[in-house]
Formats: C-alpha cells, structure tokens, sequence
C-alpha cells in the first residue's frame, strides 16, 4: 500500500513566523502535491512537483514556496504565515501523470493565531 | 466548474450493499471517472477509477453507463467503517488536480 506520511496532524502558529509542513511517500512517485481544505471551498491545488527540484504553481500559490530535494519529500513553506492561512493541508502523490491516482495524507489541520 | 453531480447524503443499513450514484453529463471522452472517500479528519482515500468499462477491486465496483453520463459507486457489504463523505471526480488522465466537490454523505446504519 502507498504511504504518505505528513509530518504533523496538528500544528498552531503565530501571525508571521515561518512555517514548514513536510510530506513523505514510500512508493517512489514521481508526482507530489499540496492541496489545503477549506469547508465550501473544497480541494485546492497549491503546489506541485513532477520530479526533483522541480515544482509547479498550483491554483492558489500565492504566500506559499514548495521545496523538493529528494523525490520522496516534498516540503510546503509558508514564508510568513496569516491567519487566512488557517486550513486543513493535503499532501499527495501519485505515480505518473496519467490516469494513476493520487493518494493522500492524513493532513496536517493547521492553525495560525 | 461543477462537473459532476452526487446527491447530499445516503443512508445504508449495515450488511447491506451501498449504491452511491453520480451524474456527470458533460463528460468527455478521454475524462476518467474516480471515486474517493474521507472519513472524518482523515485525508481523501482512493477507491476505484474507471474510463468505460465497469471496473472491480477489493473495496468496490463502480459501474459506468453505456454513454458516460453517470456512473454508481457500490459497497457491496457496507459497514460501519464505511460511514464517510463520497466523492466521485472526473478528469482527463493528463490532470494536474483532482476538483473535490462537496460528495455524498453516506451513514451506515446499524
């Protein structure tokens, strides 16, 4: 089974620090992504990642970096944190870019005060 | 753009199998269909996807209509573990993301 594990489940944050939420798969999947939920909103695309040191603007990467060093993580960095940064992230993987599917984390549900 | 359209909830009597149904009229011909689950405070878990042909694996089978226009999700023995949000997706294979609508809310009963 695919495992992708993110680093926190839960993590509370101050108003301008910089935050790092970190992802790992075991499966060797060339593909990551970043997503956060918000309730209405649904999924959103923040980042992605086709191979190492590669990444690509998701839908919403504004006040978001990426980082991908080695192809089993993929790091999400919110350079000064808000608190309209307040969401549920999703980290995902997937093998190709084709009709294989993504599979998710458990998330990280974090807060910025 | 909400491509696909599920209803609100379901409820489904334990033992029981679950028929979860979808409508996506606009599909196009090289859109995929796939189903996903999130159990509360949990993230999205894949289930099963399918182009036209009616597809089966260890957690369910997922029927497509001759025409594409909507497909049906099926538990075949549901649980109480199964109780979670549904969500049925549809998505050229060369797709960056995968578009979450709201899904169906399904409730296992005992």
């Amino acid at each position: 089974d695919v495992k992708v594990t993110q680093s926190s489940r839960y993590l509370v944050k101050r108003t301008g620090e910089k935050v790092f939420l970190e992802c790992v798969q075991d499966m060797d999947h060339e593909n990551m992504f970043w997503y956060r939920q918000d309730p209405g909103l649904g999924l959103r695309l923040i980042y992605f990642s086709y191979d190492v040191k590669m990444k690509e603007k998701g839908d919403i990467p504004e006040g978001y970096s990426v980082s991908r060093e080695k192809k089993e993580r993929f790091s999400l960095i919110l350079e000064s944190a808000s608190t309209n940064q307040t969401s549920m992230y999703l980290c995902a993987s997937s093998l190709y870019i084709g009709d294989q599917p993504q599979h998710f984390g458990d998330g990280t549900r974090l807060s910025i005060l | 753009d909400a491509k696909t359209t599920q209803p609100t909830s379901m409820d489904c009597a334990e033992g029981r199998a679950a028929n979860l149904p979808c409508n996506h009229s606009t599909i196009s011909g090289n859109e995929y269909v796939y189903w996903y689950r999130q159990i509360h405070s949990q993230g999205p878990q894949y289930i099963i996807h399918g182009l036209k042909n009616n597809e089966t694996n260890e957690m369910a089978s997922l029927i497509i209509t001759e025409d594409r226009k909507s497909s049906t999700l099926i538990l075949p023995h549901a649980t109480l573990r199964d109780t979670a949000v549904y969500y049925c997706i549809v998505r050229v294979a060369a797709g960056n993301q995968f578009y979450f609508g709201t899904g169906t809310s399904l409730t296992v009963i005992p």
